[in-house]
């Protein structure tokens, strides 16, 4: 069975810091992985995903998330952390059944707090 | 323009009531989800729908009934609410079942059953 797990349940970093939020997964066949995060009242927002190809995914915000299969991670970083980062993440992994429903799994989300 | 849209975004209600939470998306996706996140913000589909046919029912009781009148809505129905449904109910939206297709989320009903 497909599983995500998110070993934090918050990061704490100073502004200007990088940050990394971590996520391993475990699915049978190939891993589709999405990062998302929802401000407080909010919906959740894609940030970035791995499909294939480079293990180094870029994408909104600044962010971006280094696939890595050996450690089956896919670990969320940005160079240098703001303050408006701070929210809660969530790492989901797509259903890779043979019944394709489009269900996304997701981790038990990671708040991050980005202090001044 | 909003993507996915769902109203109410609040519903405050008491045991035993019915409610529906309307959901519309403007992206031109044939694929449709209502997720629930819990009080610990934990995630979990309920629905799913693929050009308005039910491909997944995850175990949600029968009070729980989503409707589908074309492809870009996907509405939700709670018969007889109970304490533990309170929770906050996210419509989500994708192009096809394909598995690199993200989903787009709405901002989400926080339904608070008293």
């Amino acid at each position: 069975a497909q599983s995500v797990a998110q070993p934090e349940d918050q990061v704490n970093v100073a502004e200007g810091n990088p940050l990394t939020v971590k996520c391993t997964y475990s699915v049978s066949g190939n891993p589709y992985l999405f990062w998302y995060v929802q401000y407080p009242n909010r919906g959740l927002q894609f940030l970035l995903k791995y499909i294939t190809g480079d293990n180094l995914v870029k994408g909104s915000y600044g962010f971006e998330a280094e696939f890595n299969k050996s450690q089956t991670s896919f670990h969320l970083k940005k160079p240098s952390a703001l303050v408006s980062d701070s929210a809660l993440y969530f790492c989901a992994v797509r259903d890779g059944s043979s019944s394709n429903t489009g269900k996304l799994i997701f981790g038990q989300g990671t708040t991050l707090q980005v202090k001044p | 323009d909003t993507a996915v849209s769902q109203t109410p975004k609040y519903l405050v209600t008491q045991m035993g009531n019915d409610k529906s939470i309307k959901c519309e998306q403007n992206l031109g996706h044939d694929t449709m989800y209502w997720y629930k996140q819990d009080s610990k913000k934990f995630l979990k589909i309920m629905f799913s729908y693929n050009n308005k046919e039910l491909i997944i029912n995850e175990t949600v009781p029968n009070r729980f009934s989503p409707k589908s009148p074309d492809k870009a809505h996907l509405n939700l129905h709670i018969n007889s609410l109970e304490l533990g449904d309170s929770a906050v109910y996210f419509c989500a939206s994708s192009q096809g079942t394909l598995r690199h297709a993200e989903a787009f989320f709405g901002q989400g009903t926080r339904l608070t059953v008293v």
